[in-house]
């Protein structure tokens, strides 16, 4: 079956560290997002990726990295630098055309 | 900027009543409208989108929402709501400003279906 695979489904991380969070599709999709969910606060974009070997920040991109080396994954970085890391991370992708976007099981990140 | 509104954060209902749950735009441009459904602990589900053509556009579970240019709205609704139905709703366009394409959501409204 094609879909999203985000892992791990639950992560805790210690304060100062890095942490990576995968996430792999196989739909074929062009474009994969990464979204930070927050009680109260929607979904807000944090890093995007139109092609592979590109991508641009979001809107609360400060504290995170990507990299898109393959069309089929888009890793994401939560680094020491990001404040307060604590939430749910989502990861999407879309066809072109945006007949519909596609959202991954989530992982929630924990800083302990 | 485009953007979305969901003015409730809650929307309570009996089982078997109508359900709404209000969603407002700003685009520029004719809008890519989206409304995707969250159960605890898990990503989002689509259920319908609208893009061009019918202002009624139905989805998945028998959820429908009708397209409103004048007063710039996307309502979700439901002829009669199950408990099942008990979720978290967001609202979503599709921002093409800037050389960006992205979806932008809303913050989300939470329906309560009561037995």
């Amino acid at each position: 079956d094609g879909g999203i695979t985000q892992s791990p489904k639950y992560l805790f991380r210690k304060e100062g560290q890095n942490v990576t969070l995968s996430c792999e599709q196989n739909l074929n999709h062009d474009a994969m997002y990464w979204y930070r969910q927050d009680p109260g606060q929607g979904l807000r974009l944090i890093y995007y990726s139109q092609i592979v070997n590109d991508f641009q920040k979001g809107d609360i991109a400060e504290g995170y990295s990507v990299s898109r080396e393959k069309k089929e994954s888009f890793p994401l970085t939560v680094t020491s630098a990001q404040k307060n890391p604590t939430a749910f991370y989502l990861c999407a992708s879309t066809t072109w055309g945006w007949t519909e976007a596609f959202f991954g099981q989530g992982t929630r990140l924990t800083v302990v | 900027a485009q953007s979305v509104a969901q003015p409730e954060d809650q929307v309570n209902v009996a089982e078997g009543n109508p359900l709404t749950v209000k969603c407002t735009y700003s685009v520029s441009g004719n809008p890519y409208l989206f409304w995707y459904v969250q159960y605890p602990n898990r990503g989002l589900q689509f259920l319908l989108k609208y893009i061009t053509g019918d202002n009624l556009v139905k989805g998945s579970y028998g959820f429908e929402a009708e397209f409103n240019k004048s007063q710039t709205s996307f309502h979700l609704k439901k002829p009669s709501a199950l408990v099942s139905d008990s979720a978290l709703y967001f609202c979503a366009v599709r921002d093409t400003s800037y050389n960006t394409d992205k979806l932008i959501f809303g913050t989300g409204t939470r329906l309560q279906v009561f037995p």
